[in-house]
């Protein structure tokens, strides 16, 4: 069946870089991604949507700047974390679905510890 | 707005025995709702999902759940957990404005502990 694929499964940076997750669909076209954000032990927070060739919708409270989102083709979107601070250290979640009635598919998250 | 409520934070029960799991909604339409599960340090699985139709649908992994309008419910059931159903459980309930957008809302999370 349909899979989203995210990489990496886990990242560790430093204070002050920047790390990209990708979330790609393999055998669908993902007119549509979001990105969760999910705290330990508490529910997962959509941050954005992101429309394939347009820019991405964010949620109340989410930094543009910080987290860049960009979904350039049809099978593919990147979460860029700039500037990244241990506040910042999270599971990240993508998911992603197609025209018209298409199922959603989860990706299997990206654990960003920055230290 | 659309909101989603699971009561209970925690749930342990043994083996073999029932499960409720509850979940409580806010929204304007008819939702559009969800049950997924999620183990540690992964993303998550869909076990069933509410679109119309019968209130009573049937999901993977022998789950089943209620819509039932009149209590904005949407309870998720087992009639016999295994040790393997231990794991993080989300309802959720599709939002914004329209049908099938795939933008959900999740609830808070019930985490299940299965007892030997």
């Amino acid at each position: 069946g349909a899979v989203v694929s995210q990489h990496p499964s886990r990242v560790i940076c430093k204070s002050g870089t920047s790390v990209k997750i990708e979330c790609r669909s393999l055998d669908f076209q993902a007119t549509t991604m979001f990105w969760y954000r999910q705290f330990p032990k508490q529910s997962l927070m959509l941050m954005a949507t992101s429309n394939e060739g347009s820019k991405a919708t964010y949620e109340q409270g989410v930094e543009k700047d910080k987290f860049l989102i960009n979904h350039a083709s049809l099978t593919l979107s990147t979460l860029t974390v700039t500037s990244a601070h241990p506040e910042d250290s999270s599971f990240y979640i993508c998911s992603a679905t197609g025209q018209g009635d298409s199922p959603l598919h989860f990706g299997n998250g990206t654990r960003l510890t920055v230290t | 707005a659309q909101s989603v409520t699971q009561p209970d934070i925690h749930i342990t029960v043994s083996e073999g025995a029932s499960l409720e799991l509850r979940c409580n909604y806010s929204y304007g339409a008819t939702p559009y709702l969800f049950w997924y599960v999620q183990s540690p340090g992964q993303g998550l699985q869909l076990l069933l999902k509410y679109f119309s139709g019968d209130t009573l649908v049937q999901g993977i992994k022998g789950f089943e759940a209620e819509f039932k309008r009149s209590q904005s419910s949407f309870n998720l059931r087992k009639p016999s957990v295994h040790w393997s159903d231990a794991a993080e459980y989300f309802c959720a309930v599709e939002g914004g404005g329209s049908s099938n957008t795939g933008k959900l809302i999740f609830g808070q999370g019930t985490t299940l502990q299965v007892k030997p």
